[in-house]
């Protein structure tokens, strides 16, 4: 069970605009922690896809956003291309006793 | 070019030890906080341990607690993590990944280590 709630699969047909939610608490999202987003080609290391909620290392496409409100964020990916099709990961911080670096469970992106 | 390399991976009974490491280039290791992550087949990411630049903050995920250590050497610019006491739920790639603030686990990610914990 993973402290952020991701769906475990999405998908859209090329060209189309997907989202993948990133659920958390008050004691991570809405605490103000960052949300950094990661993509897993299959087979690959992880990515950095987006971090400090909304911002694209250099080399990423704009066709990637990243948003952030209350305990939830989001990623968008728009103008969907068959080299999408990967695991996408959230991660953000938890400050509750136990916590500390957390990811999502990751999401699954099919383009159909 | 930021370089992250992980070895020492491979099958190792229950109850064995195993200590990877992570050799770096290509940015200033000491100024960097540096980070474990594993995946187990087929699972997702699962953050392990983490170490400040100077080794003076050091964290673990419950589940590695007790079992697991991490450390550095900045004059050799490697990361290291002892893994003792290990178990079949240890099996997973372990990639080394360089800390980018703002409590962001892996600006950069080496291409991982596979460890196996079976009899």
């Amino acid at each position: 069970q993973s402290v952020l709630t991701q769906p475990p699969s999405v998908s859209g047909a090329p060209g189309q605009r997907v989202t993948i939610s990133c659920t958390g608490s008050s004691s991570n999202i809405g605490a103000g922690y960052d949300v950094h987003w990661y993509q897993q080609l299959p087979g690959t290391a992880p990515k950095l896809l987006i971090y400090g909620n909304s911002n694209r290392p250099s080399g990423v496409p704009d066709r990637f956003s990243g948003s952030k409100s209350g305990t939830s964020a989001s990623l968008a990916i728009t103008g969907l291309q068959a080299e999408d099709e990967a695991d996408y990961y959230c991660q953000s911080y938890d400050s509750s006793l136990s916590g500390h670096w957390v990811f999502g469970g990751g999401t699954k992106l099919t383009v159909l | 070019e930021v370089q992250l390399v992980e070895s020492g991976g491979g099958l190792v009974k229950p109850g064995g030890s195993l200590r990877l490491s992570c050799a770096a280039s290509g940015f200033t290791f000491s100024s960097y906080s540096m980070n474990w992550v594993r995946q187990a087949p087929g699972k997702g990411l699962e953050w392990v341990s983490s170490i400040s630049s100077s080794s003076s903050y050091i964290y673990y995920a419950d589940s590695v607690k007790g079992r697991f250590t991490i450390s550095r050497d900045n004059a050799k610019n490697s990361l290291y993590l002892q893994m003792n006491s290990l178990r079949a739920e240890d099996t997973a790639v372990y990639y080394c990944a360089r800390d980018g603030g703002q409590w962001l686990v892996g600006g950069y990610w080496g291409q991982g280590t596979l460890v196996t914990v079976s009899s």
